[in-house]
């Protein structure tokens, strides 16, 4: 069963630091894999997507994700923080693309931006 | 540009009552879906649907039922409510190969139960 793990609940950084939210994935076949941001009291945004095309996704906003199948990893970056990226972040994965795809998301991480 | 439309935005029930969550469509979306989501725990999967008439099951579905008599609606109905359904309730949409691009998400009805 595909599972996905988000490490830390919260993650806080400065305005202008690196922002590293990270994402371990279990997948038996080769996986799609998303990010989501969700402001507060808002629905869900999709941030990027990898799609077995390009390892390194650039999505909305200046993050980035790379893909690294022998990590099973899928972490989400961004070289220099801003206030407004304050929010939560879910990773998801979905297996293929044939038929309806469920996505199993993490748990999220939460983050801070302090000025 | 509606997109994901759910309503109500808030709701608060006493337990054992009984309501529907609306969710409406205007993509032509084949696929619908319902997820919760709780803190700590991520959205879950509660019921889903491939096309009007066809629904299934996902990952936490007990206490909730779903019809889908349009391509543009897929209500959920919460026969007896508990307070453990007190969360989050997110309708998202998705068209077939579309799944490389994602769902597109409703901004979710936040459902308390005393």
């Amino acid at each position: 069963a595909q599972s996905v793990t988000q490490l830390g609940s919260h993650v806080s950084v400065s305005e202008g630091a690196l922002v590293l939210l990270r994402c371990n994935y279990s997948s038996s076949v080769p996986p799609y894999l998303f990010w989501y941001v969700q402001y507060p009291n808002q629905g869900l945004q999709l941030l990027l997507k990898y799609t077995s095309a390009a390892t390194l996704v650039k999505g909305i906003n200046g993050f980035e994700a790379e893909f690294k199948k022998s990590e099973t990893s899928f972490h989400l970056t961004k070289p220099s923080a801003h206030m407004s990226d304050a929010a939560e972040y879910f990773c998801a994965v979905s297996e293929g693309n044939t038929g309806f795809q469920k996505l199993v998301f993490g748990t999220g991480t939460r983050l801070l931006v302090s000025p | 540009n509606a997109g994901v439309t759910q309503t109500p935005k808030f709701q608060v029930l006493k337990t054992g009552q009984s309501m529907t969550l609306q969710c409406a469509q205007d993509m032509n979306h084949e696929y619908m879906s319902w997820y919760r989501q709780d803190p700590g725990m991520g959205l879950r999967l509660i019921h889903y649907s491939v096309g009007a008439g066809i629904t299934d099951q996902g990952e936490v579905p007990n206490g909730y039922n779903v019809s889908r008599s349009t391509t543009e609606d897929f209500p959920l109905r919460l026969l007896s409510a508990a307070p453990s359904q007190t969360s989050v309730y997110f309708c998202a949409s998705s068209s077939p190969g579309q799944g490389t691009y994602g769902y597109t998400f409703g901004s979710g009805t936040r459902l308390t139960v005393v």
